[in-house]
């Protein structure tokens, strides 16, 4: 079956405080894997997609890596803005027109001032 | 500017009652998703459209409905056969693999 975990679920930094969030996946075939940003009562923002193990890509204080196993996000000198919840996905191969996603729960993260 | 605009914001719904939220895109984008939130569970997909005029359920369809008379617009129905239609209702469209969001609709069964 496929599947996205992420871990931790919840996770509290103080400024300043580097760490990474994890992606694990079980995606047959995967065609891309998205990170996302999402701030309570709000609809996800897009940041990242990867494609193939070996990938990187930066934004600001946040960078995401892929595995063929999983896909981190790094979290490089916090600040509170960057207190949400960040989403995971994958792309299943399409059947038919479908480029179905499929979802992780998140890790909420809190960032101490 | 582009993007996807959804409302109503709130919506309050009596029990019995169908409710219609409505999802509007101006990037022209072909596909277009309805999900829904609830809270320690991931984003379930309801129905999703890749063309006008055409859609398909998706994991969690039973009580929804839909339409897709214009490529702009994908309005959702919540039925009153929905038992359990309290959440938030996000909807996405794309032209690639990156799905990108509306605000969302937080609907509530009075």
């Amino acid at each position: 079956e496929d599947q996205v975990t992420q871990s931790p679920e919840a996770l509290r930094l103080q400024e300043g405080e580097s760490s990474s969030l994890n992606c694990s996946y079980t995606v047959s075939g995967l065609r891309g894997l998205f990170w996302y940003r999402q701030d309570p009562g709000k609809g996800p923002e897009f940041l990242f997609t990867l494609y193939s193990a070996g990938e990187e890509k930066e934004k600001e204080r946040l960078k995401a890596t892929l595995t063929k196993k999983e896909s981190f996000l790094h979290i490089t000198a916090p600040k509170p803005e960057d207190s949400a919840t960040y989403l995971c996905a994958g792309s299943c191969p399409p059947a038919g027109n479908n480029r179905k996603l499929i979802w992780g729960l998140g890790t909420s993260l809190a960032v101490n001032p | 500017d582009g993007g996807i605009t959804q409302s109503p914001k709130y919506l309050f719904r009596k029990e019995g009652q169908n409710v219609t939220l409505s999802c509007e895109q101006n990037l022209n984008h072909d596909a277009m998703y309805w999900y829904r939130q609830d809270p320690g569970q991931g984003l379930r997909l309801i129905y999703y459209s890749q063309i006008v005029n055409d859609f398909q359920k998706g994991d969690i369809a039973e009580g929804y409905s839909v339409s897709r008379e214009k490529k702009e617009s994908f309005p959702l129905t919540v039925t009153s056969a929905q038992k359990n239609p309290t959440a938030f209702y996000l909807c996405a469209s794309t032209n690639t693999r990156e799905q990108f969001f509306g605000p969302g609709t937080r609907l509530t069964v009075l």
